[in-house]
């Protein structure tokens, strides 16, 4: 069972490029959250979606970012015209849907990060 | 919304010492408390993990405990090793269909040898 896939694991753009990170979930889980991490800080949160739906954007910032997670295919955080602060890892976590046993509180799993660089 | 604080930001101990870590949370619905460990350049992994209908869960060297009537819990590593050094989070997660989990700052463990 592979785990969650993310990708680019390293990506460098020039300030106004765009930056396209992918990622799909663990098999069977159907909630996707994205956290950014600056260097020696913790983890923080953007946005939480399921399939064609986004639940919680409240950590997005206004302007440039943008999420999806489509019916078919890998959710992707989108960063229009970068610029050095948003030099970052991007993690992409996942989770199950409820379950009986498990109605609230599900195990996210994380990916192993896109390393953004804007240069 | 959800709260979650964390002390200390940073802890030394010698190895063979125990470290602790405490967070604390401010929706008393929360009820999913989950710890996660992360080394230098690599993800966050999910080392142990409490429901609020537990007090205290163990696995080897590591326990977690819960006092859900002062919203606070705490990670207890025993017999440290030079391994155990990373950065440790602690968590919180609401019950219902919306599962937004809210992490502490974290704590950067240091085990000396």
């Amino acid at each position: 069972n592979a785990g969650v896939m993310q990708n680019p694991r390293h990506l460098v753009r020039r300030r106004g490029q765009e930056a396209r990170l992918r990622c799909s979930p663990m098999k069977g889980h159907s909630h996707v959250y994205w956290y950014r991490q600056l260097p020696e800080e913790g983890l923080k949160f953007m946005v939480y979606l399921q399939k064609e739906n986004i639940i919680d954007e409240s950590g997005m910032p206004k302007e440039r970012f943008s999420a999806e997670f489509p019916k078919e295919g890998p959710s992707i955080l989108r960063i229009q015209q970068v610029v050095r602060g948003d030099s970052a890892a991007y993690f992409c976590a996942s989770s199950p849907r409820d379950t009986p046993h498990y109605p609230s509180g599900n195990t996210i799993y994380f990916g192993e990060g896109s390393w953004l660089t804007v240069v | 919304g959800e709260n979650v604080e964390q002390h200390p930001s940073t802890l030394s101990v010698q190895e063979g010492d125990s470290a602790v870590i405490k967070c604390t949370y401010s929706d008393s619905a929360s009820n999913y408390f989950p710890w996660y460990k992360q080394e230098l350049g690599k993800r966050p992994q999910l080392i142990i993990d409490i429901r609020s209908n537990v007090g205290e869960k163990k696995d080897q060297r590591i326990a977690v405990t819960l006092n859900k009537t002062a919203k606070h819990f705490s990670l207890h590593i025993t017999e440290t090793q030079p391994e155990d050094s990373a950065v440790y989070f602690c968590a919180a997660t609401p019950p219902g269909g919306y599962q937004k989990v809210t992490f502490g700052i974290g704590t950067k463990l240091q085990v000396i040898p």
